[in-house]
């Protein structure tokens, strides 16, 4: 059964902080991995996906990057501000139909 | 327009009940899940579809029932609720031609069973 592990759970930073979140998984014959930003009660907001294939995904302040060898994805948000506050789901895909989630880590970013 | 479209989005129902849940989609794409998430849990898949034929069993299906009307309808059935479903259920799709799988998500239904 694949695990993905998203630490840590929650994470508290001021705003204009740079900071990583990260993602392990324990199979890395994954096809995709995709990083998602959930606000409470809210359905999932795409942010960036990685094919396999690839190493890294950038959208504006939002950098992405995989290393398949090491079961490991992070996702590092530079210049943090309090619109950031939601929750990050990573979630990696397997035989092109399989996804797997994280538990997701909760970023708050203080004003 | 949502892209993703789920109803209801919230409802509460009893014990022993029957309850549908339905998706539709505008996107094109034929591949259909649903999910659920519980607090602290993440997401785990009930059933994908990969066509109106086409539909699989996912991780945690006991309990629930599929129906694949259209490419763009995917309903999920509890056919006899109990309160350990009560769970915030998604449905999503992807397509081999749109970004290599990407998931695109519906905003949710909040179910709780009493």
């Amino acid at each position: 059964k694949q695990e993905v592990t998203q630490i840590p759970a929650a994470l508290s930073v001021p705003e204009g902080e740079n900071l990583v979140l990260n993602c392990s998984f324990t199979d890395s014959a994954i096809y995709n991995l995709q990083w998602f930003r959930q606000d409470p009660g809210k359905g999932l907001t795409s942010l960036l996906l990685i094919q396999s294939s690839q190493r890294e995904q950038t959208s504006g302040r939002l950098n992405a990057s995989l290393d398949k060898s090491s079961g490991r994805s992070t996702l590092y948000i530079a210049a943090s501000q309090p619109g950031d506050s939601a929750t990050y789901l990573c979630a990696v895909g397997y035989n092109f139909n399989k996804f797997y989630f994280g538990s997701g880590t909760k970023l708050n970013v203080k004003p | 327009d949502a892209d993703v479209t789920q109803t209801p989005r919230n409802r509460i129902t009893k014990t022993g009940k029957r309850i549908m849940l339905e998706c539709s989609q505008t996107k094109g794409h034929d591949r259909m899940y649903w999910y659920r998430q519980d607090p602290g849990l993440g997401l785990r898949l009930i059933y994908y579809s990969f066509d109106v034929k086409d539909i699989n069993k996912g991780e945690i299906s006991d309990g629930y029932s599929v129906s694949r009307q259209a490419q763009a309808k995917f309903s999920l059935s509890l056919e006899s609720a109990i309160p350990n479903q009560t769970a915030l259920y998604f449905c999503a799709t992807s397509d081999p031609g749109d970004s290599a799988y990407e998931q695109y998500f519906g905003p949710g239904t909040r179910l709780t069973v009493t």
